[in-house]
């Protein structure tokens, strides 16, 4: 049982190129999250999937697209980086259960991304 | 986005004291969390508070929920070297509305 699992662990970038991040967990969660975290900030929220077949934008969405594969994968896409992006990427997983509770949400070990 | 005070940013104690650090928001949260972060790794969640006035330990840390639901307290008893790290409050409004403190970053000195 790996958890929350995350591709590549780092990565730079041209201004001006595209990349995906990718993120897929092992616990059988419904929701999954793209968090970017950089410094004085916190964490905040980018894109979020409640289930499969479905996304949503986070507090920062932005220069970003996501995509919820299957039930454990949920990709970030950049199109075109910018220095603004270099940041990073946490992708998260949580289970909602069916009358509306909540475990805790579960964090990857982050991808840093650097955009030149 | 919400905005989540966490102080102090940091802090430098000797192993065997005592540490204290708080979050406070301009909105009210159904739950307070705190999750720690190491260096290259995610956050993990140390304590979770559901009701306000919960007063919840794990070992050596409490927390407590206010009970205006804009404000949580972390404290770490006896700290040891290895409770260094970021330690974040996250507050919850909703199944996917998770927001972040900006972290206090705490060093203990052997």
């Amino acid at each position: 049982n790996a958890g929350v699992t995350q591709t590549p662990k780092f990565q730079v970038l041209k201004t001006g190129q595209s990349m995906t991040l990718q993120c897929a967990q092992d616990m059988n969660h419904n929701s999954m999250y793209w968090y970017r975290q950089d410094p004085g900030m916190g964490l905040r929220l980018i894109y979020y999937s409640a289930s499969e077949g479905t996304t949503d934008k986070g507090e920062v969405p932005n220069g970003y697209n996501v995509s919820r594969l299957n039930k454990r994968e949920f990709s970030l896409r950049l199109e075109s980086a910018a220095p603004s992006q270099t940041s990073v990427y946490f992708c998260a997983s949580q289970i909602i259960l069916s009358g509306g509770g909540t475990d805790t949400q579960y964090f990857g070990p982050g991808t840093r991304l650097t955009v030149l | 986005g919400q905005q989540l005070n966490q102080s102090p940013q940091s802090m430098f104690i000797q192993e065997g004291e005592d540490v204290s650090m708080n979050c406070t928001s301009s909105s009210i949260f159904n739950t307070w969390l705190w999750y720690k972060q190491e260096p290259g790794e995610g956050p993990v969640l140390l304590i979770a508070l559901y009701k306000a006035g919960e007063l919840t330990s794990n070992g050596r840390l409490t927390a407590q929920f206010g009970i205006t639901r804009k404000d949580s307290f972390l404290n770490i008893s006896a700290s040891i070297p290895s409770d260094v790290g970021i330690y974040f409050c996250a507050g919850q409004t909703g199944a996917n509305n998770l927001f972040f403190g900006t972290g206090t970053r705490l060093t203990v000195i052997p």
